[in-house]
């Protein structure tokens, strides 16, 4: 039982287009992150959300985390090919030291 | 300053083989997380080491191991390799808590692609 499961699994869209990854569970977490990950490299850390219905903002990309803590959301507005990754949401539950993750949302998007 | 280095990036080895992965975390990171990456099961944590002692452990068998030194620089260990242990092995460093770090951030290196034949 995957105690994150993020959707769409796998989206290619166009450059310009907007999209949604989704991030949910029915557990509370202390803590979300969001990595990018690109071929050949480690997942790079996007982002770390804490308080419920918390919206960050980095550039293009809005992140918020649900009220109840339970999940979260990736929204990208005019997507560019430099996007292109695998996009990763983890959640710690309390102060266990221990990240789970989801398993992760391909996005490819094309010119 | 520089990042995580994992070494070696790439290697091959046979069924009941073991293997030994090598991590040097962040400069002044203390914690360091071995993951294992595959395509069917995702990204899964395998255990994390702070002040050379293994504090949390995931849900793999005793094969896999590992130790950190006092330099905070980190080993992981696979012993009697089976061709499901191919994958790619992530290390990640964060600063703790008490060390000002924040919600359990993690640091990964470009990891070392493992392939068991």
């Amino acid at each position: 039982t995957q105690l994150l499961e993020q959707s769409p699994q796998f989206l290619s869209i166009q450059e310009g287009e907007n999209l949604t990854v989704y991030c949910n569970s029915s557990s509370v977490f202390s803590s979300l992150q969001w990595y990018r990950q690109e071929p050949g490299e480690g997942p790079v850390l996007l982002v770390t959300v804490v308080t419920g219905g918390e919206v960050k903002k980095l550039k293009r990309l809005t992140f918020q985390f649900g009220d109840a803590r339970k999940d979260s959301s990736l929204h990208i507005t005019a997507a560019q090919t430099g996007d292109t990754g695998l996009y990763l949401c983890a959640g710690e539950r309390g102060n266990t030291g221990k990240l789970i993750f989801g398993q992760g949302t391909t996005l490819q998007v094309k010119p | 300053k520089a990042g995580v280095t994992q070494t070696p990036r790439y290697l091959i080895k046979t069924r009941g083989q073991q293997v030994t992965l090598s991590c040097s975390p962040i400069s002044g990171h203390r914690s360091v997380s071995w993951y294992q990456q595959t395509p069917g099961q995702g990204l899964q944590f395998l255990f994390e080491y702070f002040s050379e002692t293994q504090r949390n452990k995931g849900n793999f068998p005793g094969r896999f191991s590992g130790r950190q030194f006092s330099n905070s620089r980190s080993e992981m260990n696979v012993s009697t390799l089976e061709l499901g242990d191919s994958a790619l092995y992530l290390c990640a460093s964060s600063l703790t808590r008490l060390a000002g770090g924040r919600y359990n951030e993690q640091f990964f290196g470009p990891g070392t692609r493992l392939t068991v034949l």
